[in-house]
């Protein structure tokens, strides 16, 4: 139990162009969903956290206008990347919970902004 | 707030040999809990083990085990008999001052040697 999918695994795209990365929880309903960022061998850094049904909170310094997430339902949440630019090119990874603290990752999308 | 920290950016450890991976930690709260994940080279964070902090046994899931230690402030990941398939990146991580949040220690890299 507790599998949660995230598409695509990897995207490369031109600079300016939009990209949108899909988190689904497919065994459980996820009330919360949260979106990092990674660099190579660093630690995860939250991005926003998206609880079903209402907007996302972000985190200091992330711009909301840039990192768009919707959560529309309990199994489904999406980060939209606008207007990418090179400095955009990292390691996407969401998690999600079902009320409970443990959190339950996808496998990530890494993200080449050309 | 809540500090998370790793000491060991690498670890070596030979194969069917047991390893310890340091975490400390420090919280105000009474009531917390602490959680090991394993990221391979392939991306994905594994949700390994998991202890509250007023649990009395150390929490144990296969060849996992966690040492905790309260007084300490200290939460070691002990893996028994490694494999090589354990080599990967390790987060320890603490519930954050918002419910449902994580904040993750360094990581350690675990390269395990046949």
């Amino acid at each position: 139990g507790a599998v949660v999918s995230q598409h695509p695994s990897w995207v490369i795209c031109k600079s300016g162009t939009s990209v949108k990365i899909e988190c689904r929880s497919l065994d459980f309903q996820a009330t919360t969903m949260f979106w990092y960022r990674q660099f190579p061998k660093q630690s995860l850094m939250l991005m926003a956290t998206s609880n079903e049904g209402s907007k996302a909170t972000y985190e200091q310094g992330v711009e909301k206008d840039k990192f768009l997430i919707n959560h529309a339902s309990l199994t489904l949440s999406t980060l939209t990347v606008t207007s990418a630019h090179p400095e955009d090119s990292s390691f996407y990874i969401c998690s999600a919970s079902s009320g409970g603290q443990t959190q339950y990752f996808g496998a990530g999308t890494r993200l080449s902004v050309l | 707030a809540q500090k998370i920290t790793q000491t060991q950016p690498g670890m070596f450890v030979q194969e069917k040999e047991a390893v310890t991976l340091d975490c400390t930690y420090d919280t105000s709260d009474q009531s917390y809990g602490l959680f090991w994940y394993k990221q391979p080279s392939s991306g994905e964070m594994i949700f390994l083990i998991y202890q509250g902090s007023y649990d009395e046994q150390n929490a144990t899931e296969g060849r996992y085990s966690l040492n905790f230690q309260k007084a300490r402030k200290s939460a070691n990941l002990v893996i028994s008999a490694s494999q090589l398939g354990d080599s990967a990146m390790y987060f320890c991580a603490i519930p954050g001052t918002s419910y449902g949040k994580l904040t993750f220690g360094q990581g350690t890299i675990l390269t395990v040697h046949p």
